[in-house]
């Protein structure tokens, strides 16, 4: 079983629409979790940190699960500019080590 | 603030030879990182120095690989001799000191092995 997995995607959806990424990871004593943008042939960026509260950042919503060891991304309102990988990652605890998901490819289509 | 900077951004050689690739870190960001990415998997971790520690060396694939920063600053990461599944994207991170929190990776090195 691989230490993060995401939702294989891709998904294609229109402006304006809603979607939805899941990553589950296999680690119960990590700690952070962090989603990340990757363009095509760019570094990844940092998006938002996820915190078991949830927490929202403009049309960007993360939720965390520890019970379930699970992890969401949710984009209302998608923009052409949202198309992108979106990396799910998780903190190693112990020294800082991020490991990734494999990414879900997101399209934005007019 | 400069970020991280790696070079060269592309390098294409021949299975056999020597590529060294570098990373220049934040300035005054403690920890270092490299990561790869192959052709359709995810990004894997491959090291991480402290300083000039290597503080996690557990994702180096093998010995052809050799990471090195001394003093504490840049790191270069030296593949020899390259073999054709050493292709792939090696970025470089680096985070202030402390549990590893503000990554900022550079923009990578694309290297591909004939």
């Amino acid at each position: 079983r691989k230490e993060v997995e995401q939702d294989p995607g891709p998904f294609n959806v229109p402006e304006g629409a809603t979607v939805a990424f899941n990553c589950t990871y296999s680690n119960s004593a990590s700690q952070s979790f962090f989603w990340y943008r990757q363009d095509c042939r760019k570094e990844p960026k940092l998006l938002m940190s996820v915190y078991s509260s949830g927490n929202e950042d403009g049309r960007f919503t993360a939720q965390l699960n520890r019970a379930s060891q699970y992890i969401s991304l949710l984009i209302r309102d998608s923009k052409l500019s949202d198309s992108a990988t979106y990396l799910c990652v998780v903190n190693d605890p112990k020294w800082g080590k991020l490991t990734f998901g494999q990414g879900t490819i997101l399209t934005v289509h007019p | 603030e400069a970020g991280v900077t790696q070079f060269p951004s592309h390098s294409v050689i021949e299975k056999g030879q020597t590529v060294t690739l570098r990373c220049d870190p934040i300035s005054g960001h403690d920890n270092l990182y490299w990561y790869r990415r192959v052709m359709g998997k995810e990004i894997k971790f491959l090291l991480h120095f402290v300083k000039e520690s290597k503080q996690d060396e557990s994702g180096m694939p093998n010995n052809r690989f050799l990471a090195e920063r001394t003093g504490g600053t840049y790191s270069t990461l030296k593949v020899q001799p390259a073999e054709l599944e050493d292709s792939g994207v090696y970025f470089c991170a680096s985070s202030p000191p402390g549990q590893g929190r503000g990554y900022t990776f550079g923009s990578g090195t694309r290297l591909t092995v004939v």
